[in-house]
């Protein structure tokens, strides 16, 4: 048990959609971060929140974007979703220890775009 | 481009053999490295972290780093059937909390057999 969750856990929308995903994470867990993961691959970087400011991004294109909430969740949110959109969603929390640290992964939504 | 390379196997071991999972990794600026495990349909479970030279023992699992070489490895004593998995290995920046991104091999799928 990770404390972090995400919602839904499942989703299916249609090529041209928007969609947002939620997640929540642990009170303390100031950094969070949003993974894709398509099947058979590791999962990509999509971009961090700190402090309810981004601070890193991946190589996804500005339909992909987010928020960071004080209440420790957070939001992706994706326009005009594609086909290849499809994939696990996972947010992940980030416990600093330190000069080191930890990041949990949330369960993840499943998105399938038609 | 920073990358870090997983064998996807299968890598298949008997029960209560040692499997060796092995993972390098181009970008000579990253300071840790991570071992998560995920089951089929789940998401990843972290495993491992280590930062340092050497070996890092945690129960039946030991992961191993050369900077060196640029090479990480876990190790898993008494492997089970329950051990069996994808194993995903992923290198991050160090420390501080406006970096942390993590880039992660495709994987190695572990099957251990009774």
């Amino acid at each position: 048990e990770t404390g972090v969750t995400q919602s839904p856990t499942h989703l299916i929308k249609t090529r041209g959609q928007q969609v947002t995903l939620r997640c929540s994470s642990q009170s303390g867990h100031n950094t969070v971060s949003w993974y894709q993961q398509a099947l058979g691959q590791g999962p990509q970087f999509i971009f961090q929140y700190y402090r309810e400011e981004e601070n890193g991004r991946g190589n996804f294109p500005p339909r992909f974007s987010g928020l960071q909430f004080p209440n420790y969740s957070s939001e992706l949110n994706v326009n005009a979703l594609e086909l290849d959109d499809s994939a696990l969603y996972l947010c992940a929390s980030r416990l600093d220890r330190g000069n080191s640290y930890e990041q949990y992964f949330g369960p993840g939504t499943r998105l399938t775009v038609t | 481009q920073k990358e870090v390379e997983q064998n996807s196997g299968p890598l298949s071991v008997p029960e209560g053999a040692i499997a060796s999972l092995n993972c390098t990794y181009s970008d000579r600026g990253s300071q840790s490295f991570f071992w998560y495990r995920q089951y089929s349909g789940k998401s990843p479970e972290l495993i491992m972290s280590i930062y340092s030279n050497g070996d890092k023992e945690d129960g039946r699992f030991t992961a191993q780093l050369n900077k060196a070489s640029q090479y990480v490895s876990l190790l898993i004593r008494d492997s089970q059937p329950s051990d069996s998995a994808t194993y995903l290995c992923a290198g991050g920046d160090h420390g501080s909390s406006n970096t942390g991104k993590l880039i992660f091999g495709q994987g190695t799928t572990l099957q251990v057999k009774p």
